[in-house]
């Protein structure tokens, strides 16, 4: 099955500053990419997400690549605030049901 | 949350008894899945329904069991709980299969001593 993996497992930056998350994923097959953003005591919430056909998307100030040859894509985050301090996940799915999810980053915004 | 609930939001139990879950949605999706979040795993899939009465196996379904008699609602039982079992549940729903956005609710978080 897909396998993905995620870094930096930490992630601490100053306010204002830019945050990059990156995965790596090994199913070829895998055609969408979401990323999840998860509060303290909270579900999973959907933030931004990509499909294969596209090489980038931006939603404000967040953004996602995607380079289907090097089988990475990375979540990036401009003019980090404190809100932005929580776990991120990134997920690939491919055919099937299943989604397949990266371990997590903690990113921390210092104020 | 999507309009999705989990119930109960906690749970002590002990080894060896049986633990239900449910998940509750007011959306209407055709999908729904249960994934378990465990630190240094992500989020893992035990099961998932593809419709009422339709359901299928995940990545760690052992020890796990589902149901799905309304469209509105997905149950998920350890039919015997272990101290691996302790987790946090999340129950996600979707509108299409496959490659499309899920919707995770608030999760259950289970214990067992």
């Amino acid at each position: 099955g897909e396998n993905v993996e995620q870094h930096p497992s930490t992630l601490s930056v100053q306010e204002g500053d830019s945050a990059v998350i990156k995965c790596t994923y090994s199913d070829s097959a895998s055609n969408y990419f979401p990323w999840y953003k998860q509060e303290l005591g909270k579900g999973p919430q959907l933030i931004i997400d990509i499909r294969s056909n596209v090489g980038e998307k931006k939603d404000q100030r967040i953004a996602v690549t995607l380079n289907k040859t090097a089988k990475h894509f990375s979540l990036h985050i401009t003019e980090t605030q404190p809100e932005d301090s929580a776990v991120y996940f990134c997920a690939a799915s491919g055919t099937g049901n299943q989604f397949y999810f990266g371990t997590g980053t903690s990113l921390t915004v210092i104020p | 949350d999507a309009g999705i609930t989990q119930s109960p939001r906690h749970k002590v139990t002990e080894t060896g008894t049986p633990v239900t879950l449910r998940c509750h949605q007011t959306e209407n999706h055709r999908y729904m899945y249960w994934y378990r979040q465990d630190p240094g795993h992500g989020l893992r899939l035990i099961h998932y329904s593809y419709g009422v009465k339709d359901t299928d196996k995940g990545e760690v379904s052992d020890g796990y069991s589902v149901s799905r008699s309304k469209t509105e609602d997905f149950l998920l039982t350890l039919e015997s709980a272990t101290s691996s079992q302790t987790s946090v549940y999340f129950c996600a729903i979707s509108e299409y299969e496959g490659a499309y956005e899920q919707y995770f609710g608030p999760g259950t978080r289970l214990t067992v001593t």
